[in-house]
């Protein structure tokens, strides 16, 4: 079965600064990737997806992610982080015929500082 | 668009009482999906639904958990007798099931609390 590690539970950054959130997965062939954000009190959102072709994702928010299968990660960056971007950060994995379904990491928590 | 409808948003009630929460998925996707969200256990997905058919319902607690979709545009999941561990958001997610199109819509969530 399919799985998702985000290794960060926590991470507090400069606005202005540069971010990057890990995300490591596991599974057989090549998965489906997801970044998804969730505001306080808000349903999810995506942010960005990775099924196949170029390895660099961009999305939504000045977001991008890039998919390294040599080392089974999807990091997520933002060159300049926005105190709007305080949230918490989901990466989710998928694979071909799972009837959409996709299996959620534990989540990475972002505050933005001044 | 419409995106997915949950109600309530908020539900108080008391230890023993029956809940449910409702959601109507965006209108044109075929698979539907029930989440639960703590502090403790993060998201968890509870039960899964395939053009009104529940593929999988591994998720599910308890058999106090149950879940319905009667037809494509409204599902249900019912809690009876519902207890204080049960207090969560209670999340519904809808997708369409094309080639590769596995993007989650999600609603905005029911906050549940079980006094």
């Amino acid at each position: 079965a399919q799985s998702v590690t985000q290794p960060d539970i926590h991470i507090t950054v400069s606005e202005g600064a540069s971010l990057e959130l890990r995300c490591n997965y596991s599974y057989g062939a090549t998965p489906y990737l997801f970044w998804y954000v969730q505001s306080p009190g808000q349903g999810l959102q995506l942010l960005l997806k990775y099924f196949s072709g170029d390895t660099l994702v961009q999305g939504i928010k000045g977001f991008e992610a890039e998919f390294k299968r040599s080392q089974s990660s999807f990091n997520l960056r933002k060159p300049s982080v926005h105190w709007s971007d305080a949230a918490e950060y989901f990466c989710a994995v998928g694979y071909s015929g799972g009837y959409q379904k996709v299996t959620f990491g534990t989540g990475t928590k972002l505050q933005v500082i001044p | 668009d419409a995106g997915v409808i949950q109600s309530p948003r908020h539900e108080v009630t008391e230890m023993g009482q029956e809940v449910t929460l409702r959601c109507k998925p965006i209108s044109g996707h075929n698979s539907l999906f029930w989440y639960r969200q703590t502090m403790m256990r993060g998201l968890e997905l509870l039960i899964y639904f395939n053009n009104n058919v529940p593929i999988d319902d591994s998720g599910m607690p308890e058999d106090r958990f149950s879940a319905k979709m009667p037809n494509a545009s409204f599902s249900t999941l019912k809690i009876q007798p519902s207890e204080p561990r049960d207090s969560a958001v209670y999340f519904c997610a809808s997708s369409l099931a094309e080639q590769q199109y596995y993007e989650q819509y999600f609603g905005p969530g029911t906050r549940l609390t079980v006094t």
